[in-house]
């Protein structure tokens, strides 16, 4: 079985502060991670993802997230936030090895203050 | 832009209808996925067809169904509406089975409204 957890359904962040998203993860193999952001009456998109290669994946818009095995995480930073970045953040993940199901996280809703 | 297409963006209906939702995957992808996301239940995984087959099943009730036609297109069947049927409808496409490092593409849903 496998699972994310995201802390925190809503977050808000000044205007160039560091945006922090947490997502831990459960997995019985090793797992691969995804970050996907929605935009207001949009569909999801795919921020980055983590598939084993470097442990620190750099995605879209400046975001980055770190994969940490120990710490069972895969938490997404931005070192400076911006009022476009207001949206909602899913993290997911699905298990390495043919097909696998992907499992959303409850999703975080970032906001950003001027 | 994903490249995911979906019709209708809004829906409206009344309880005990059936209504149809369409999806074209972005050109050349052959996984079409169906999701739900309500404000109760989040984002629901409900089913996935690979090249006209299904392919995996979530947490689909048995009022909804779903087909992939040979042009890769889906449709999702969505009859006997209730009141809680109303959520947000996505479709995602990726290239293959669903390996699991693949992304998902998703479209912009469908908002279906049960009244």
């Amino acid at each position: 079985a496998q699972s994310v957890t995201q802390l925190g359904s809503h977050v808000s962040v000044s205007e160039g502060a560091l945006v922090l998203l947490r997502c831990n993860y459960s997995s019985s193999v090793p797992p691969y991670l995804f970050w996907y952001v929605q935009y207001p009456n949009q569909g999801l998109q795919l921020l980055l993802k983590y598939t084993s290669a470097a442990t620190l994946v750099k995605g879209i818009n400046g975001f980055e997230a770190e994969f940490k095995k120990s710490e069972t995480s895969f938490h997404l930073t931005k070192p400076s936030a911006h009022m476009s970045d207001a949206a909602e953040y899913f993290c997911a993940v699905s298990s390495s090895g043919g097909y696998q199901k992907v499992t959303f996280g409850t999703g975080t809703k970032l906001q950003v203050i001027p | 832009d994903s490249g995911v297409t979906q019709t209708p963006k809004h829906l409206i209906t009344a309880t005990g209808q059936r209504v149809t939702l369409r999806c074209s995957p972005r050109s050349g992808d052959l996984s079409v996925y169906w999701y739900q996301q309500s404000l109760d239940q989040g984002l629901q995984f409900l089913i996935q067809y690979y090249n006209g087959e299904e392919r995996a099943k979530g947490n689909i009730l048995e009022r909804f169904s779903a087909q992939q036609f040979p042009d890769l297109h889906s449709e999702l069947n969505l009859s006997s509406l209730e009141l809680g049927d109303s959520a947000l409808y996505f479709c995602a496409s990726s290239v293959a089975t669903g390996l699991a490092g693949e992304g998902r593409f998703f479209g912009p849903g469908t908002r279906l409204t049960v009244l």
